[in-house]
């Protein structure tokens, strides 16, 4: 797991800061999205999730907006703390089915 | 509350040899998946299943074998290993209602770390 992410996109913030996080998705037929969060040696873990149908969700400092027109998505993260550094993926569903299709990551840092 | 179990958790191959890669989920979940993620990519789907008996291919099966013989396990099989396979391998599950268009929080496993030498 520590060889996975050495090439990818990485966004500093200071701790206390806010962080966004933004994923570029490929389908515009997609109807469903999730934000996964990556630590080192670890699976990826369900952050939050939005349905086609809304453009923004708020969960504990947390918050997803889509934008259909531009197929962008983003995970704001409040008050970014040590706990956040990780590799953070979107992924989006195809719709009428299961299938997943996960962006490249971001690794976020946060600095102390 | 295990969730999704993974075995091996590393493991290192000669080109040419098999395995198997175990994946068990106690969720009662009719979904699952199996993916693979390199260095700086996201993770590429190789097979999923909606149920027992049920699988498909993802974006990247070549290489690769699955069976659903039971709603808890879905094994990822490799018959002749090849550098190329070199990889963490994720296995995960969800519910899923079969209408395609409900949400579907995927659970994922702690994944397989394996080389091919």
């Amino acid at each position: 797991g520590e060889s996975v992410g050495l090439h990818l996109p990485t966004l500093s913030v200071q701790e206390g800061d806010n962080s966004i996080i933004n994923c570029a998705y490929s389908n515009s037929a997609s109807d469903y999205f999730i934000w996964y969060k990556q630590e080192s040696g670890k699976g990826p873990q369900f952050i939050i999730d939005i349905r086609s149908n809304m453009d923004k969700r708020q969960g504990q400092r947390v918050t997803v907006l889509l934008n259909k027109t531009v197929k962008h998505l983003s995970l704001q993260i409040a008050a970014t703390q040590p706990g956040d550094s990780a590799v953070y993926f979107c992924a989006e569903k195809t719709s009428g089915t299961y299938k997943y299709i996960f962006g490249t990551g971001t690794r976020l840092k946060v600095l102390a | 509350n295990a969730g999704v179990t993974q075995t091996p958790k590393f493991r290192i191959l000669k080109i040419g040899q098999s395995m198997t890669l175990q994946c068990a989920q106690d969720m009662n979940h009719n979904y699952m998946y199996w993916y693979r993620q390199d260095p700086g990519m996201g993770l590429k789907l190789i097979y999923y299943s909606v149920g027992a008996g049920i699988t498909d291919k993802g974006e990247v099966p070549n290489g690769y074998n699955v069976s659903r013989s039971t709603t808890e396990d879905f094994p990822l099989r490799l018959e002749l290993a090849a550098p190329s396979q070199t990889s963490v391998y994720f296995c995960a599950s969800s519910y899923g209602t079969g209408q395609g268009g409900a949400k579907n929080i995927q659970y994922f496993g702690a994944g397989t770390r394996l080389s091919v030498l």
